[in-house]
């Protein structure tokens, strides 16, 4: 079970880079990892995956060290709508268990003009 | 496309009623998933869909939870003899199939509270 450990939150300033780090000391071979961002009162919405190294995308990038037991989600120069809730989450197929994809609290990052 | 929809948006309900929520997926998709998201918090994740099948229902929080799907698409969650602790939003999900790889996508939720 790759159970996974966020900061709860993160305060920024606008045009500021934002790195948020995600710990998962027991990501399995076969594991991805996924990032999502949450708004007040919507639900969650998909930002990047990756498996290892670095994932771009025109959103945000995505570091995983060799070791893949963290990653980090960097969001460069932020504004105050990136304010939201941001999840990470390692899995693979669901295969019957219901711990292989879990949402922790996520990181609440709060932006400040 | 349409996205994933849901149904009521709101609902109000009184202690040890039963309720019925609805969610409507992506056409196409197989997967369907079910989260509950209390106040300030991270989300539950109840139960998920591969078809009509529910291979995992274990994070189903108590026997007064179900949940089905018909005909691979529309699912309804039904809480029986609501009770308060499960005031919450509740959330769907559908994704092509049931991966960890493969992007879910939410619908709006519901927002359940039991008076």
């Amino acid at each position: 079970l790759a159970k996974t450990t966020q900061p709860i939150s993160m305060d920024s300033y606008e045009g500021q880079e934002v790195n948020i780090t995600c710990s998962h000391n027991n990501i399995a071979t076969n594991d991805y990892i996924t990032w999502y961002q949450q708004f007040p009162s919507q639900g969650p919405r998909f930002i990047i995956q990756g498996y290892k190294t670095k994932v771009t995308n025109e959103v945000a990038s995505l570091f995983i060290p060799a070791d893949r037991k963290s990653s980090t989600l960097s969001l460069p120069r932020v504004s105050l709508s990136d304010t939201a809730v941001y999840y990470c989450l390692v899995g693979t197929n669901y295969g019957g268990s219901q711990g292989n994809l879990i949402f922790g609290k996520g990181t609440k990052l709060s932006v400040k003009p | 496309g349409a996205g994933v929809s849901q149904s009521p948006s709101n609902k109000v309900t009184e202690k040890g009623k039963d309720v019925e929520l609805r969610c409507d997926p992506i056409s196409g998709h197989t997967a369907l998933y079910w989260y509950r998201q209390s106040l300030g918090q991270g989300l539950e994740f109840l139960i998920y869909f591969q078809g009509n099948s529910a291979p995992d229902k274990s994070g189903l929080p108590s026997d007064r939870f179900s949940a089905e799907r018909t005909g691979g698409s529309v699912s309804t969650l039904t809480i029986q003899r609501t009770q308060q602790e499960d005031s919450a939003v509740y959330l769907c999900a559908s994704s092509l199939v049931a991966s960890g790889t493969d992007t879910q996508y939410f619908g709006p939720g519901t927002r359940l509270t039991v008076l």
